[in-house]
């Protein structure tokens, strides 16, 4: 049972906006950054989003983060079919004092 | 080209020891914390440990807290990860991540994954 949950799946056709929900607690989400990674099984995990809403150098506008309160979303806009893979949201959890992360939305491209 | 590249995993019985292997390439690889990452089959990844860039400190989650050991030898770029008294549900693909202090601490660069089997 994750500390963070998200939702097992998503999906969505070409050409649409998606969201995936990541929902916590005030000693993890609420109290830190969010980060996003997608994750193609069988390849390294590559970040999305860090500090809830900034993308990296590479990462195309198409997403997006966003936080508020203890819980957080990535949403992926103009949605194409090599989106689809596994996406995972973490944070640092102060009560733990481990990096915790989602369970994984799997997202699937109609 | 930054990379990270992970080997040593392999079947090993109940109670057995393996050490990973992460090989860096491509940047300045003691100025990095780094971290071993696992997800079980089918399962969300799962922290497991950190080693500051100097390797003098060290952080562990309580699954695997007094059988592994993590531990770096910057003159050879190479991040380690020794498993002893390995279990069933130790059984998961095992990623080095490095953690990326200008991102705020995101882990920026991963490795493909070891996958370490614990079974009889």
């Amino acid at each position: 049972q994750s500390v963070v949950t998200q939702p097992p799946s998503a999906s969505g056709t070409p050409g649409q906006r998606v969201s995936i929900s990541c929902s916590g607690s005030s000693s993890n989400i609420g109290d830190n950054n969010v980060y996003w990674y997608q994750h193609l099984p069988g390849t390294a995990p590559k970040l999305l989003i860090y500090s809830n809403n900034q993308r990296p150098s590479g990462v195309p506008d198409r997403f997006s983060g966003s936080r508020s309160g203890t819980s957080a979303s990535l949403a992926i806009s103009g949605l194409r079919s090599d989106d689809e893979a596994d996406y995972f949201c973490a944070a640092w959890d102060d009560s733990l004092n481990t990096w915790v992360f989602g369970g994984g939305t799997k997202l699937t491209v109609l | 080209e930054v990379q990270l590249v992970e080997s040593g995993g392999g079947l090993i019985q109940p109670g057995g020891s393996l050490r990973l292997s992460c090989a860096a390439s491509g940047f300045t690889f003691n100025s990095y914390w780094m971290h071993w990452v696992r997800q079980a089959p089918g399962q969300g990844l799962v922290w497991v440990s950190h080693i500051i860039s100097d390797g003098s400190d060290t952080n562990y989650a309580d699954s695997v807290k007094g059988r592994f050991t993590i531990s770096r030898d910057n003159a050879k770029n190479t991040l380690y990860l020794q498993m002893n008294s390995l279990r069933a549900e130790d059984t998961a693909v095992y990623f080095c991540a490095r953690e990326a202090q200008t991102l705020d601490d995101a882990f920026d660069i991963w490795g493909q994954g070891t996958m370490v089997t614990v079974s009889s």
